[in-house]
């Protein structure tokens, strides 16, 4: 099992771009979510998904989408990207319900410029 | 609104000595359920421990423990017998419908 995997690890975008965070998962887990950890501080929930074509905003989802066509995979757009979106992204997975373990991706490091 | 805290944003203990990392957090409910993650260098999340809020036991991980303690909100992290590959952030997170993390606390451990 490869488990969580983001591509790309890095990438560096201008202000007003716009990009796809990819995330797969081959553990077949029903609950996908996505995060953003800015320097310094916790995690904090954007979008998450509780299966394939059902997905909810979390705490800070301005400025971002997500669409969950299939169990495994959860992609994350960031549309005219601006500086405040710098940040280190992670896409995790997990089996039923929030009270499972999170299983993470190996994050992506975003930079706005 | 639920709350995560960790007070002590950096700790720091020799190799071979105990810590404990405090986490207090606020909910109205009463299932509920709480971890610590552990971030290294690595920038790789990883589940430490776990625990149900209906139980009373705290639970055990190896050299890890907890000390839960519902009425007063709190949930602290006790490492053992620490160990440089313990050096890392560590998340405490509490979940009910979603998961809700604190601002971690980086530990360094001192050989």
């Amino acid at each position: 099992n490869a488990g969580v995997t983001q591509t790309p690890k890095f990438r560096i975008l201008k202000i007003g771009q716009s990009m796809t965070l990819q995330c797969t998962q081959d553990m077949n887990h029903n609950y996908m979510y996505w995060y953003r950890q800015d320097p310094g501080m916790g995690l904090k929930l954007i979008y998450y998904s509780v299966g394939a074509g059902i997905t909810d905003k979390g705490e800070v989802p301005n400025g971002y989408n997500v669409s969950r066509s299939t169990t495994e995979d959860f992609p994350l757009r960031l549309e005219l990207a601006a500086p405040s979106q710098t940040s280190v992204y992670f896409c995790a997975s997990s089996r039923q319900g929030t009270y499972n373990e999170q299983f993470f991706g190996p994050g992506t490091r975003l930079t706005v410029l | 609104a639920q709350t995560v805290t960790q007070s002590q944003p950096e700790m720091s203990v020799q190799e071979a000595e105990t810590v404990t990392l405090s986490c207090t957090y606020d909910t109205s409910e009463s299932n509920y359920y709480l971890f610590w993650y552990k971030q290294p260098p690595s920038r790789q999340m990883i589940l430490v421990i776990r625990q149900e809020a209906y139980k009373q036991q705290n639970a055990t991980e190896n050299r890890f423990s907890v000390n839960f303690q519902k009425a007063a909100k709190s949930f602290s992290l006790k490492i053992s017998d620490s160990q440089l590959g313990d050096t890392a952030m560590y998340f405490c997170a509490y979940s009910y419908d979603k998961v809700i993390f604190g601002p971690g606390t980086s530990l360094s451990v001192i050989p």
